[in-house]
């Protein structure tokens, strides 16, 4: 594998479901990063993990819950989920956020998420 | 604050035609830095360049070239001789320096027809 890599790429779930989002990057970055892409809606940053510490979290819902346990890897945990947050759920990774030159985020395929 | 914006929603053009997209930004800092992505059907967003600040040379690469001015906050990017595999939504962000995020505009939608 290669780049970043997102599963499951498709994931249908109801409101009281319990689901999580994976990724994995094979670049040896240490920035991790959540997007969200809703139609008609620019991408929103969602969460930044920078060695493995969350660093940022733009006002997120408690319903989703990120996990970095490692610098290759970064989960979602979405429980209770709303069917507004259906939407296209990106990652990205960078070799270091904050860093000159450094800041280009490549990104995985994303996860397109359906909550009925 | 950062902001990007990209005012064009949606450009359809015929193949063979040139297009620019625009892009334009606003950040307090002095040290920032500016990107172009590329999202096909598929989802993935492909990079396609990268600008500081302090660079204001005007790039070219195949079909491809951008514009930095900033003196109006703009990195406008051009397609020569545009075909249909350039469909896709183009992004233009923005990255200060001492930031831990990267802010995007809305995106413009580029369909090239046969």
């Amino acid at each position: 594998e290669t780049g970043v890599t997102q599963t499951p790429r498709h994931l249908v779930m109801g409101m009281t479901n319990k689901k999580s989002l994976k990724c994995e990057q094979h670049l040896g970055h240490n920035a991790m990063y959540w997007y969200k892409q809703s139609a008609k809606k620019p991408l929103e940053l969602m969460f930044v993990y920078n060695f493995k510490e969350q660093t940022e979290n733009n006002s997120v819902p408690s319903r989703f819950s990120p996990e970095c346990p490692n610098s290759s890897h970064l989960f979602l945990h979405l429980h209770t989920l709303q069917p507004e947050d259906s939407a296209l759920y990106l990652c990205a990774s960078s070799q270091g956020p904050g860093l000159a030159g450094l800041n280009e985020q490549f990104f995985g395929p994303g996860t397109r998420l359906t909550v009925l | 604050a950062q902001k990007v914006t990209q005012a064009q929603t949606e450009i359809s053009v015929v193949e063979k035609e040139d297009v620019t997209l625009d892009c334009v930004y606003e950040t307090r800092d002095t040290t920032y830095y500016l990107f172009w992505y590329k999202q096909p059907p598929s989802g993935e967003l492909v990079f396609l360049i990268r600008r500081n600040s302090f660079d204001e040379q005007n790039e070219i690469s195949g079909r491809y070239s951008w514009n930095f001015q900033k003196s109006t906050s703009s990195f406008n990017f051009t397609i020569t001789a545009s075909q249909v595999v350039d469909s896709a939504v183009y992004f233009c962000a923005l990255s200060e320096a001492r930031a831990n995020d990267m802010r995007f505009g809305a995106g413009t939608r580029l369909t090239v027809k046969p």
